[in-house]
């Protein structure tokens, strides 16, 4: 099947800072990538998609100029979390649609641990 | 709107079958899904089923969907230790592959 990857796999960032994160297909172009949220030992929350060479679109409550998404490419788009605090810390997930295929393909998430 | 629920943990004994439930509230869901989680990692589809269907199987997986009363189960047969996870049931209305909705998700502890 198709393979997305994400980079880091886990980051560890202080209060303030920014952290981006990335979501790559592999082995696939991807018209349509979704960027999820996952606290511990809860279920995935959509925050936006995203579409090449359109702005994201986001989910009810979920900050914008929080957390900014970059599709560039067919094959990339990027999440960055602007100022990050102690209550950003959680797993991100993203998943990717291809061209043929209307299943969603996961990466394998990112954690994210702000002190 | 949209709202999928499951129950929180499951233990098993292995050789035995799972059941893990789910239930939905959209009546307008057109594909239903199985992910599994193992942990730390992200998600694999197992299974879906078009809204249409009443059952599908593959290997030792069973799903089975009551539309009447919003209904979808997943079976394992012959559960194996490496089946122990978190199973998300999830669904999408329109083509395949649109937004998931998910439920919370089952933790499925399987015991030698």
């Amino acid at each position: 099947g198709a393979v997305v990857s994400q980079h880091p796999s886990w980051v560890i960032c202080k209060s303030g800072t920014s952290v981006k994160i990335e979501c790559r297909s592999l082995d696939f172009q991807a018209t349509t990538m979704f960027w999820y949220r996952q606290f511990p030992k809860q279920s995935l929350m959509l925050m936006a998609t995203s579409n090449e060479g359109s702005k994201a679109t986001y989910e009810q409550g979920v900050e914008k100029d929080k957390f900014l998404i970059n599709h560039a490419s067919l094959t990339l788009s990027t999440l960055t979390v602007t100022s990050a605090h102690p209550e950003d810390s959680s797993f991100y997930i993203c998943s990717a649609i291809g061209l043929a295929d209307n299943e969603q393909f996961f990466g394998p998430g990112t954690r994210l641990t702000v002190l | 709107g949209e709202d999928v629920e499951q129950s929180l943990f499951l233990s098993v004994r292995e050789g035995d079958s799972s059941v893990i439930n789910c239930t939905y509230t959209d009546s307008s869901s057109t594909y239903l899904y199985w992910y599994k989680q193992e942990p730390g990692a992200g998600l694999q589809l197992l299974t879906y089923i078009f809204s249409n269907m009443d059952m599908k199987q593959d290997q030792r997986l069973t799903v089975l969907l009551n539309k009447k009363d919003k209904h979808l189960s997943l079976r394992i047969a012959d559960t194996q230790t490496g089946d122990s996870a978190i199973y998300f049931c999830a669904e999408s209305k329109g083509a395949a592959g649109n937004k998931l909705t998910f439920g919370g998700g089952t933790r499925v502890l399987v015991k030698p």
